[in-house]
């Protein structure tokens, strides 16, 4: 099964917009982490915030936040003021303590690409 | 540049040949990690070791053979691959504590693979 999906294969925003870049997950165990990764078109993996599934408040890190909805087993990504060196792959990735998960397991991305 | 450096950036190979991936990252990370990026297809880790101890081998065909000879290299030795090896090859550090659920894993720009 599934432990992360991304439903939007691609997104497009005009710039200095905003933009959500949906994520669910599948998990059982109460103790998890939630991460959103950034690929531009050079390969390279960058961190940009996370969640942790006892966080009580949504995590922001700069232009970016998490708008964690525990219940629903939900871990969007927003992105305020879009630049277009935003564009690039988004990857969702989830780390659960105990599960079958317990290294970083991800979605199969969305690609967005920021519109002058 | 990164804290994680892989080499090279791009190889193509004969399914014949014998080649190595290299990774080395200077973070002080006790813990490393292979992934294959496939075209369409969400990251799948492939190897982890831990203090230079193999954890983790997801199903990965033996032509496909890892080397952690100290926690800051990680090589990947490749024979007889088929072309639907061709992929981004992504390695990741982290600092593994078992009290806290959260480490972030560093990534390398990867190894863009092509078995002809």
């Amino acid at each position: 099964a599934q432990k992360i999906t991304q439903t939007q294969p691609g997104m497009f925003v005009q710039e200095k917009e905003a933009v959500t870049l949906d994520c669910t997950y599948d998990t059982s165990d109460p103790s998890y982490g939630l991460f959103w990764y950034k690929q531009p078109s050079s390969g390279e993996m960058i961190f940009l915030i996370y969640q942790g599934s006892y966080d009580q408040q949504n995590a922001t890190e700069g232009r970016y936040s998490l708008n964690f909805q525990k219940a629903r087993k939900s871990a969007n990504l927003v992105i305020s003021a879009s630049q277009l060196g935003d564009s690039a792959m988004y990857f969702c990735a989830m780390r659960e303590v105990s599960g079958s998960a317990r290294q970083l397991t991800f979605g199969s991305g969305t690609q967005l690409t920021v519109l002058p | 540049e990164t804290g994680v450096t892989q080499t090279p950036r791009h190889l193509v190979m004969g399914m014949t040949n014998k080649k190595s991936l290299k990774c080395e990252q200077h973070l002080g990370h006790n813990a490393m990690y292979w992934y294959k990026q496939s075209a369409k297809k969400p990251l799948e880790l492939m190897f982890v070791y831990n203090f230079k101890e193999q954890t983790e081998n997801n199903s990965v065909p033996s032509r496909f053979s890892p080397e952690c000879p100290n926690s800051s290299h990680l090589f990947l030795h490749l024979h007889t691959l088929q072309p639907e090896d061709s992929a981004l090859y992504l390695c990741a550090s982290s600092q593994q504590t078992s009290d806290r659920l959260f480490y972030g894993y560093t990534f390398g720009s990867g190894t863009r693979l092509t078995v002809v």
